[in-house]
C-alpha cells in the first residue's frame, strides 16, 4: 500500500521567496516519486521525478527536490519565485517493482500563490 | 504530436442516466490511469490498466462505475445511474513502457443536476 501526503493545501508566498511545498510519503517497496503541476484550465504536466541514482533531483522551470528515505520526504522547492509559478501542485509516489508498479498515487495537492 | 485526447470535454446530465467518457491515450502507451478530481480536491484513483494484466479496480467508489480498454488503444468509464457526488472532472493518463511518466489529457468535466 501507497499513500502520499502533502502538509498544506495553500502556500502563499511573495515574488522572489523561496518556494517550498512538502510532501512525505508512505510506500510498502522502494517508491518512485513525482510532482507534478497543473496551471488553471489544464492538464496535470511532470516537473521531475525521482526514480534512482542522485537523490536530489531538478526538474522545470528552476523547481528541484530531495528524495530523503529516512525522512520518507519529497519536498518540492525552487529558490526564487516568479508570478508564473502559481499553480496546483501535486505530489505522487510508484512502486518501482511489483506488481503494481507504475500505478500512481497522488496527494491531495497544494495551491501556490505568488504576491507581487 | 498528439497528446491523450478525452472526450467529451463536458459532460451535464441528468440524475440517474448513464454516461460514457472516453480516452484515448498516446499511440504506443501500454498503461492508461483513470482518476477523478473533485473540486478542491487531490487525483482519487479509479482505475489502472497495464498491457495484457488484468486492470486494477481498487479506486472505483461502487458497481456503478466501470471502466473497459481494448487492447492498447481507447478506454471508456462508465458511470451508471449517475449521482450529483459523481460530478468532478474525469482524467485521463496513459504511460508508455518502461517509462515512469505518465501523461494526462485535459479531463472531461462531468455535471449531474
Amino acid at each position: 500500500a501507497q499513500s502520499v501526503t502533502q502538509l498544506g493545501s495553500h502556500v502563499s508566498v511573495s515574488e522572489g521567496a523561496l518556494v517550498l511545498l512538502r510532501c512525505n510519503y508512505s510506500s510498502s517497496v522502494p517508491p518512485y516519486l513525482f510532482w507534478y503541476v497543473q496551471y488553471p484550465n489544464q492538464g496535470l504536466q511532470l516537473l521531475l521525478k525521482y526514480t534512482t541514482g542522485a537523490t536530489l533531483v531538478k526538474g522545470i522551470n528552476g523547481f528541484e527536490a530531495e528524495f530523503k528515505k529516512s525522512e520518507t520526504s519529497f519536498h518540492l522547492t525552487k529558490p526564487s519565485a516568479h508570478m508564473s509559478d502559481a499553480a496546483e501542485y501535486f505530489c505522487a509516489v510508484s512502486p518501482a517493482g511489483g506488481t503494481s508498479y507504475g500505478k500512481l498515487t497522488f496527494g491531495q495537492g497544494t495551491i501556490l500563490t505568488v504576491h507581487p | 504530436g498528439a497528446g491523450v485526447s478525452q472526450s467529451p470535454s463536458n459532460k451535464v446530465t441528468e440524475k440517474g442516466k448513464d454516461v460514457e467518457l472516453r480516452c484515448d491515450p498516446i499511440s504506443g502507451h501500454t498503461a492508461l490511469y483513470w482518476y477523478r478530481q473533485r473540486l478542491g480536491q487531490g487525483l482519487e484513483f479509479l482505475i489502472y490498466f497495464q498491457g495484457n494484466s488484468a486492470p486494477d479496480k481498487s479506486g472505483l467508489p461502487s458497481d456503478r462505475f466501470s471502466a473497459e480498454r481494448t487492447g492498447e488503444s481507447v478506454s471508456t468509464l462508465t458511470i451508471q445511474r449517475t449521482q450529483q457526488e459523481d460530478s468532478a472532472v474525469y482524467l485521463c493518463a496513459s504511460r508508455p513502457p518502461m517509462n515512469t511518466e505518465a501523461f494526462f489529457g485535459q479531463g472531461t468535466r462531468l455535471t449531474v443536476v
